[in-house]
């Protein structure tokens, strides 16, 4: 959607390395939500943020918020194949009544 | 628990041609929506509810309807397919209780929509 914007569109990276995704609003949020989405699957939720500063971690998956910023980055510590697929933010957004939005996604290959 | 279920799961249809996704949850969630999800373009609004009797339009509702008889039922009925509707539809639901605020949302599988 237009309130959330996501980056990297895709990523392909060893097994082993760490990696970042982003996703950031235009608007004023309410809480921020991963999801991760296997190929031809639904949806698993991740974790969710509110607070500015508010950092959580399942696994070796760590998210971050900066409320100043209205953005929110996802860190995966040391790849593994298990962690393919595609990763999307969601929102609450403020002043939009109960629209949830999400970004367009970021597509994960790691590689053995 | 069966949570956010989802039929038919494939479905192949010609153009003009109606149809009904059907959505239904068993978690007593007061809202209730419906995405489309096609590459690259991450998942859709199209409508939702927030509780019996209440329908609203989301991002992209040209095409659809959707109708909440009951907090169990949600589904989204195409009347005349295009093939711009091929895509895959999600069904989700959350307990939505704060005004405003929708919160974690459930997912169905989703349903595989093929418009020739």
């Amino acid at each position: 959607s237009q309130e959330l914007e996501q980056s990297p569109q895709s990523l392909i990276v060893q097994e082993g390395k760490n990696l970042t995704i982003n996703c950031t609003s235009s608007k004023t949020l309410y809480g921020l939500y991963w999801y991760k989405q296997k190929y031809g699957e639904g949806l698993i939720f991740l974790m969710m943020l509110q607070k500015g500063g508010e950092e959580k971690s399942h696994e070796k998956i760590t998210a971050k918020l900066d409320e100043k910023k209205q953005q929110s980055s996802l860190h995966i510590t040391a790849s593994q194949p298990s962690h393919a697929g595609i990763y999307l933010c969601g929102a609450d957004v403020k002043d939009t009544g109960n629209q949830f939005y999400f970004g367009t996604g970021t597509s994960l290959t790691v590689i053995p | 628990n069966a949570g956010v279920t989802q039929t038919p799961k494939f479905q192949v249809l010609k153009t003009g041609q109606s149809m009904t996704l059907q959505c239904a949850q068993d978690m007593n969630h007061e809202y209730m929506s419906w995405y489309r999800q096609d590459p690259g373009m991450g998942l859709r609004l199209i409508h939702y509810s927030v509780g019996a009797g209440i329908t609203d339009q989301g991002e992209v509702p040209n095409g659809y309807n959707v109708s909440r008889s009951t907090t169990e039922d949600f589904p989204l009925r195409l009347l005349s397919a295009a093939p711009s509707q091929t895509s895959v539809y999600f069904c989700a639901s959350s307990y939505g209780e704060l005004a405003g605020v929708v919160g974690e949302l459930f997912f169905g599988e989703g349903s595989r929509l093929t418009v020739l």
